[in-house]
């Protein structure tokens, strides 16, 4: 089976720009989640996508925005990027209702702000 | 709204078993307790995870208190490719879907 797959592993962006990261969830999970991981800190959640729609959110400004597609692949795109949304930011990979240990996380992908 | 409380840093001598605190004193009925470890800062990597009774798979071992407030994660031979920072996790149930409420997680080093 296959894992989750970020792209791309690291990006430099100027303040005011927009990004987009990509998320390619693991064989078999439908449900994609976006954490944000500040230096030195644990993860947090931004929001989660299922069957295509946002399902949940964290506190984060509606600058902050996904899509999920029929293939359960996600992207996270970020507006009008402040210098402390450089982070890692990480997707997970899981299955509705699964109570398992069904979050896969990725390698995430490393924003730098300047 | 963080959830856990864990100890910043942690020694573990390699061999030993290291015993690893959480404490989620609000933590409610339907909402599991995970544990994650990040190495590196890669993507977390899956341990382990209960709701109420103790659980052991091939990597640790899962001690949650009656009164579910703490939790003891326990890896039980430490070696030194075991350090990295571990997480305690709640993941929040109903309709939050799943939603990781992660702390600021313990530094874990085993030492030869």
């Amino acid at each position: 089976e296959t894992g989750v797959t970020q792209s791309p592993t690291h990006l430099i962006k100027t303040r005011g720009q927009q990004v987009t990261l990509r998320c390619s969830s693991q064989s078999g999970h439908n449900t994609v989640s976006w954490y944000q991981q500040a230096l030195g800190q644990g993860p947090q959640f931004i929001f989660q996508y299922y069957r295509e729609e946002e399902n949940g959110r964290g506190n984060f400004p509606p600058r902050f925005s996904g899509l999920q597609f029929p293939n359960y692949s996600s992207e996270l795109n970020v507006n009008a990027l402040e210098l402390d949304d450089s982070a890692l930011y990480l997707c997970a990979s899981s299955t509705w209702g699964d109570r398992g240990h069904g979050y896969t996380f990725g390698s995430g992908t490393r924003l730098t702000v300047v | 709204d963080a959830k856990t409380t864990q100890p910043p840093s942690m020694d573990c001598a390699e061999g030993r078993a290291a015993n690893l605190p959480c404490n989620h004193s609000t933590i409610s009925g339907n909402e599991y307790v995970y544990w994650y470890r990040q190495i590196h800062s890669q993507g977390p990597q899956y341990i382990i995870h209960g709701l109420k009774n103790n659980e052991t798979n091939e990597m640790a071992s899962l001690i949650i208190t009656e009164d579910r407030k703490s939790s003891t994660l326990i890896l039980p031979h430490a070696t030194l490719r075991d350090t990295a920072v571990y997480y305690c996790i709640v993941r929040l149930g109903g309709n939050q879907g799943g939603k990781l409420i992660f702390g600021q997680g313990t530094e874990l080093s085993v030492k030869p």
